[in-house]
């Protein structure tokens, strides 16, 4: 089974703020990678697909980069509605979650 | 509006069973791969099972295997999640989710539904 390690598990930032989480697999995953937002009592929400494919409808100031076992998650300019908890799940072998990260106001 | 609901949760004891629906409206439900994934309280994501489009193929987490039967019914717009054996660790809020046809994910999910397993 591929697992996913995200780092850091929880960030305290400020609005304004440029913010990466990492998430790192256990075998390369080609770029079969998605990320998610969920803020309290919500669904996840998907942001980004195939690595760095910004989803329909969410904010170019969310990105995705990296390659085969190690991706982030950049936030240019962190605005108040964005404080919630990021997943990232691999869809290469069957499908896995990271731990999640956790983003809190500062 | 594109949109799931689920039903079905509640409390049941160890050993139970629980069937979940998840009613699909605003798309056309056989057009879609779907899937469950859980949520434990306060903790993250596990996928659980995945049913093709027309419902000839599905696959399930190890976890749930030989337990949970996800399954379909593409004429009522609705899927299901057959779970038998019901274990403590199984307590969590299930959602149901549609993978996407040009978004590589999880693009619409419901709202949730609860199952606590409590002796």
């Amino acid at each position: 089974d591929i697992q996913l390690t995200q780092s850091p598990s929880f960030l305290s930032a400020s609005v304004g703020d440029r913010v990466t989480i990492t998430c790192r697999a256990s075998q390369g995953i080609n770029n079969y990678l998605a990320w998610y937002q969920q803020k309290p009592g919500k669904a996840p929400k998907l942001l980004i697909y195939g690595a760095f494919t910004l989803q329909s409808g969410v904010p170019s100031r969310f990105s995705g980069g990296g390659s085969e076992t190690e991706f982030t998650l950049t936030i240019s300019s962190l605005q108040p509605e964005d404080f919630a908890t990021y997943y990232c799940q691999q869809l290469n072998s069957f499908f896995t979650f990271g731990g999640g990260t956790k983003v809190e106001i500062k | 509006e594109e949109q799931l609901v689920e039903s079905g949760g509640g409390l049941v004891q160890p050993g139970g069973s629980l069937r979940l629906s998840c009613a699909a409206s605003g798309f056309t439900l056989r057009s879609y791969w779907m899937h469950w994934v859980r949520q434990v309280p306060g903790k993250g994501l596990m996928w659980v099972a995945r049913s093709k489009s027309d419902g000839s193929t599905s696959d399930h987490a190890d976890s749930v295997k030989g337990r949970f039967t996800i399954s379909r019914d593409n004429a009522n717009k609705t899927l299901y999640l057959q779970m038998n054996s019901l274990r403590v660790e199984d307590t969590g809020v299930y959602y149901c989710a549609r993978w996407g046809r040009v978004a590589n994910g999880l693009d619409v999910w419901g709202q949730g539904t609860t199952v606590t397993v409590t002796s």
